[in-house]
């Protein structure tokens, strides 16, 4: 079965701080796609990032960057000098094929306020 | 880049009314899925829908629930005999053809409804 762990519900950091939010997930598929999202107080889920079972890259995208270890079943995030508008809940999500497409399950989210 | 649009953004609706919540996906997605987040509660999936028929649905989509594709463009979510318990925000996605490799898995910006 699939799950999506986030460990951390809440973290407070000061402005320009870095702070990484974890993510385990659990799957028995060799193929699934996992993703981050930011959901601001305006409720919509904003996509960050995709990654594919088979690309163990890391990304960076300015301030942000994500580390990808199988090994670990980890997809951790990491906001590098943090603002204030970061203040968000982050979601980290799993994706993998079944009969229907891709059912994506979530985990719990992080909430991450950034004080100024 | 392609939008999943979602209409209305917020709805209120007084217990036991039916509502009808719309998105349009993306053109060129196969795989339509409804998904639901309570207040301060993590994204839960609701169903997905493929060719036309369901492919998948969750504990919570019950008989109260509905999908449609009542024409070629538009996919829809009916909540019969709507309850407090009901109240949320309501995300739809499109997602493209299993095993694409550069995977597209959109969300629409949400219906918040409110029943009263």
């Amino acid at each position: 079965a699939q799950k999506v762990t986030q460990a951390q519900t809440e973290i407070s950091v000061v402005e320009k701080e870095d702070v990484t939010l974890d993510c385990v997930y659990e799957t028995r598929d060799t193929t699934y796609y996992l993703f981050w999202y930011k959901q601001p107080p305006s409720g919509e889920l904003v996509f960050l990032i995709r990654r594919n079972s088979f690309d163990e890259q890391n990304e960076i995208s300015g301030r942000y960057s994500w580390n990808f270890q199988k090994s670990t079943s980890s997809f951790n995030f990491t906001i590098t000098a943090s603002q204030v508008v970061d203040s968000a809940v982050y979601f980290c999500a799993l994706s993998e094929p079944n009969t229907g497409g891709f059912k994506t399950i979530f985990g719990a989210g992080t909430r991450l306020f950034v004080k100024a | 880049e392609p939008e999943v649009t979602q209409t209305p953004s917020h709805q209120v609706t007084q217990m036991g009314q039916e509502v009808i919540l719309r998105c349009v996906p993306i053109s060129n997605h196969l795989y339509f899925y409804w998904y639901r987040q309570i207040l301060g509660q993590k994204v839960e999936f609701l169903v997905s829908f493929y060719n036309n028929e369901i492919s998948e649905k969750s504990e919570i989509f019950d008989d109260q629930f509905s999908v449609e594709r009542p024409d070629g463009s538009n996919f829809t979510l009916k909540i019969r005999s709507t309850k407090l318990e009901d109240s949320a925000m309501y995300f739809c996605a499109s997602s493209e053809r299993r095993g694409a490799t550069n995977y597209g898995y959109t969300f629409g910006s949400g219906t918040r409804l409110t029943v009263v």
